[in-house]
Formats: C-alpha cells, sequence, structure tokens
C-alpha cells in the first residue's frame, strides 16, 4: 500500500523568500513522485515529477523537489516566491496501478 | 494543440437525479481517469480508462460508472444523486499505456452542486 503525507495544510512566505513545501511518502516499490499545482477553480498542473532519474528533480516556474529515499521525503523548493505561486499544492505517490494524492498545501504569498 | 476538456464546467442537479459529464482528453492521449475533489475528501481516484477498457476502479458506490468511447472521449455517470455528492469531478488523461501514474494532464472539472 502506498500513501503520502504533506505535512502542512497552509504555507504563508512573503514575496521575494523562500518557499518549501514538505511531503513524506510511503511505498512498497520504486515509486514515481508527482507536484501538482492548481490554482482557483481551475484543474491541476503537473509542476514536476521523480521516476528514479536524478534525485534531484527541476520543474517548471522555478520550483525543484528533491528526492531522499533514507528520509522518504519529496520536499518542494522555490529560491524566490512570486504572488503568481499562490495556490493548493499536491503531492502524489504512484505505483504504475495506484495513484495517492496528498491532502494539499495552501500556499499563500504576502506582497 | 487544446488540452483537456471537460463539460458542463458547472452543473446543478437534484437529489435522487442523475447527471453525465463529458471529457474529451487531448488528441492522440488514450488513456482517462476521474477524480472527485471534496473539501473533506481532498483528490479521491474514482476509475481509469483505457482503450475503452476500465482498467483501474477507486472505493466508489455503483451509482458511479463511466465509458470510454473509440475516440477516447470518457463519460461519467453517477445516478440517484446525494448531496454529498457535491463537487469538483476533474477528468485527466496520458498519452502512455502506462497505468496511472505517469503524469497526466487534468481539465478543469465539473463543478457539481446538488440541491
Amino acid at each position: 500500500a502506498q500513501s503520502v503525507t504533506q505535512l502542512d495544510s497552509h504555507v504563508s512566505v512573503s514575496e521575494g523568500t523562500p518557499v518549501l513545501l514538505r511531503c513524506n511518502y510511503s511505498s512498497s516499490y520504486s515509486p514515481s513522485l508527482f507536484w501538482y499545482v492548481q490554482h482557483p477553480n481551475k484543474g491541476l498542473q503537473l509542476l514536476l515529477k521523480y521516476t528514479s532519474a536524478a534525485t534531484l528533480v527541476k520543474g517548471i516556474n522555478g520550483f525543484e523537489a528533491e528526492f531522499k529515499k533514507s528520509e522518504t521525503s519529496f520536499h518542494l523548493t522555490k529560491p524566490s516566491a512570486h504572488m503568481s505561486d499562490a495556490a493548493e499544492y499536491f503531492c502524489v505517490v504512484s505505483n504504475n496501478n495506484d495513484m495517492r494524492f496528498g491532502a494539499g498545501t495552501r500556499l499563500t504569498v504576502k506582497p | 494543440k487544446a488540452g483537456v476538456t471537460q463539460t458542463p464546467r458547472y452543473l446543478i442537479k437534484t437529489r435522487g437525479q442523475q447527471v453525465t459529464l463529458s471529457c474529451s482528453p487531448i488528441s492522440g492521449h488514450r488513456s482517462v481517469s476521474w477524480y472527485q475533489q471534496t473539501p473533506g475528501q481532498g483528490l479521491q481516484f474514482l476509475f481509469e480508462y483505457f482503450s475503452e477498457t476500465q482498467r483501474n476502479k477507486g472505493n466508489f458506490p455503483g451509482r458511479f460508472s463511466g465509458r470510454q468511447f473509440s475516440n477516447s472521449r470518457s463519460e461519467m455517470n453517477v445516478s440517484t444523486l446525494e448531496l454529498g455528492d457535491s463537487a469538483l469531478y476533474l477528468c485527466a488523461s496520458s498519452l502512455r499505456n502506462a497505468g496511472i501514474g505517469s503524469g497526466y494532464t487534468f481539465g478543469s472539472g465539473t463543478r457539481l452542486t446538488v440541491v
């Protein structure tokens, strides 16, 4: 069985400061891991994915995530937050026939 | 190229009615999945179709059903609607025949309100 835990339901940062959204996963197999972003009243957009290649994954809009097997983590980071980053972020763990979403982290960016 | 298109965007139905939602995947994508998103339960997997066959099914009652046509368009149907079925229903499509998890493109969703 697989599961994913997003450690913070809400993160608030100031514009221009770093962003850290935390995700821990549990999987019996070597999983694929994803981060998706959802803006209000929109569908989910894929930010980045890890599929057992490089452990540091670069995504769109300056986001990146590092896969740490020893810590079973896949935290999402961005060096400098922009107002347009305000949204809901979902960490996802998948093993071919099973895909599990985290509960989501709402990112607020203050001017 | 066009993204994943879901119709209608908004829908209001009465308890006991049935509803059909439509999803047109990205051209060339053969895999379509459906998800229900609610504030209380988050994102929950409903089912996945590939080449007109249901490959995976989530833990939802039989009132929830779906199908996929030869052109990869998919519909989901909910019969005997309940208030708890009010949610954002998201459709996602994927090119690869690799099961769910290969990275999907999501539509904007259909917002269903049951009154």
